[in-house]
């Protein structure tokens, strides 16, 4: 298995609060990637990065922001968060582009209520 | 925007039976990938194609690449309750660095 952790695994929080999910991996790989999976919705990407503080946005990236200061982290930020993004959140990281048919290996999700 | 289509979205069948699910786009895939999901975890890849017109075999399932690189399909023989899961395809286009996901078949194999 990759060496892929996020943190917290479960956290349920207050409509407005600020929530930091954190994604670390041991592999050293340059691409890494935040996804938010839903019901009816699939998996959706929200930021990736393909590189220290290199950066981009996916098609959810409204209401979310992301910083990547070392390889091995990726945190993704909801500066104040909704209902809406009440959701499972995946990190994933592969080595290469994804076009040259590289693998995406993901963490284990957290699973983030916001009430 | 490109988009996966993935079809049927639940498929309930009996051990031993066979399927095939599916994978559509109306533009060309660089490459696509199957993933499969158990609950509570992160997908896991399956494989990977590239080329056009591609067959890949892991045991029991079979993974077909159209010869226009717009579609794919996984069939699974003589299916098992170990089957069980949520698949994912999966399409690189072009240069990005990103890859679009489907919403996913949620199969459940009876045992």
């Amino acid at each position: 298995d990759a060496g892929i952790t996020q943190s917290p695994r479960h956290k349920v929080t207050e409509t407005g609060t600020p929530v930091t999910l954190r994604c670390h991996q041991t592999e050293n790989h340059r691409y890494m990637y935040w996804y938010r999976q839903d019901p009816g919705h699939g998996l959706r990407l929200i930021h990736y990065s393909y590189g220290v503080k290199d950066t981009d946005k996916g098609e959810v990236s409204d209401g979310y922001s992301v910083s990547r200061s070392k390889t091995e982290d990726f945190l993704l930020t909801l500066e104040s968060a909704t209902s809406s993004q009440t959701s499972v959140y995946f990190c994933a990281i592969s080595d290469k582009q994804p076009f040259s048919g590289d693998t995406q290996y993901f963490g284990p999700g957290t699973r983030l209520t916001v009430l | 925007t490109q988009l996966l289509e993935q079809s049927p979205q639940f498929l309930s069948i009996q051990e031993g039976e066979n399927l095939t699910v599916y994978c559509n786009s109306s533009s060309v895939f660089s490459s696509l990938q199957w993933y499969r999901q158990e609950p509570g975890e992160g997908p896991v890849l399956l494989v990977t194609v590239v080329t056009g017109g591609e067959v890949k075999k892991l045991k029991r399932l079979t993974f077909q690449f159209g010869d226009a690189r717009k579609d794919s399909s996984l069939h699974i023989t003589a299916a098992q309750p170990g089957d069980t899961g949520l698949y994912l395809c999966a399409g690189a286009f072009g240069g990005d660095d990103k890859i679009i996901f489907g919403k996913g078949t949620r199969l459940h194999i009876l045992p």
